[in-house]
């Protein structure tokens, strides 16, 4: 299995415009998580689905931030107008349902917002 | 709600010399508990789990047993190397009575180990 996907790997932006993150999950895993890491404030959970239904979604900063699954193998998060303060490195993950079951990464997708 | 509590980094070792990195967590309920390492410029992996008290998780060297009595989940490994360098994070996952999953994450602890 090729592991959890994430594109773009890098994406540099300006302020203002929309950007979308894309994540494809591990085929068989039902439950995907959107986080966003920053140096101070380290790893945020964002929102967090379950067969394709977001289930919390109390880390979404505000608004501006969207997520989407529409489908078991493919979930976006669109920040739309982006802000300098959304830089960051943002991570999907998935995982099998269970508290026993480990979530397996994404490479992250390194955002800039000039 | 759950938390986990991991010690302020950046640790920094010489090679061979044992590491600690210390985990408490708080949780309603009776959660799964794991460490994670991040390398740089890469996402998190799963280090090592353990599932319920008294369990020990061990990969690569690495060890953590699951003490319910002080809630703990502290990493240990007895000689570190300089390619153990690398961001380490303590996490839990605990389902509610809702059904819904909490995965929490520490803050993470950075270790620098030289040669």
């Amino acid at each position: 299995d090729a592991g959890v996907i994430q594109s773009p790997r890098h994406e540099v932006t300006e302020m203002g415009q929309e950007v979308t993150l894309r994540c494809k999950p591990i085929s068989g895993h039902n439950s995907l998580f959107w986080y966003r890491q920053t140096m101070m404030r380290g790893l945020e959970l964002l929102i967090y689905f379950n067969n394709n239904v977001p289930i919390d979604d109390s880390g979404m900063p505000e608004d501006r931030f969207s997520a989407k699954m529409p489908n078991a193998s493919f979930s976006t998060l669109k920040i739309q107008p982006s802000e300098p303060r959304d830089s960051a490195v943002y991570f999907c993950a998935s995982s099998s349902r269970g508290q026993n079951t480990e979530a397996f990464f994404g490479q992250g997708t390194r955002l800039t917002v000039v | 709600g759950d938390s986990v509590t991991q010690m302020e980094g950046p640790v920094t070792l010489s090679e061979e010399a044992f590491l600690t990195i210390n985990c408490t967590y708080t949780a309603t309920g009776y959660p799964s508990l794991f460490w994670y390492v991040q390398y740089p410029g890469e996402g998190l992996q799963l280090l090592l789990k353990a599932t319920k008290a008294d369990d020990k998780g061990s990969n690569k060297g690495f060890e953590a047993t699951y003490r319910k009595e002080t809630t703990s989940f502290h990493l240990e490994k007895g000689s570190v190397q300089v390619s153990d360098s690398a961001v380490y994070f303590c996490a839990l996952s605990d389902v509610k009575d809702t059904g819904r999953r909490a995965l929490t994450f520490g803050s993470g602890t950075r270790l620098q180990v030289q040669p």
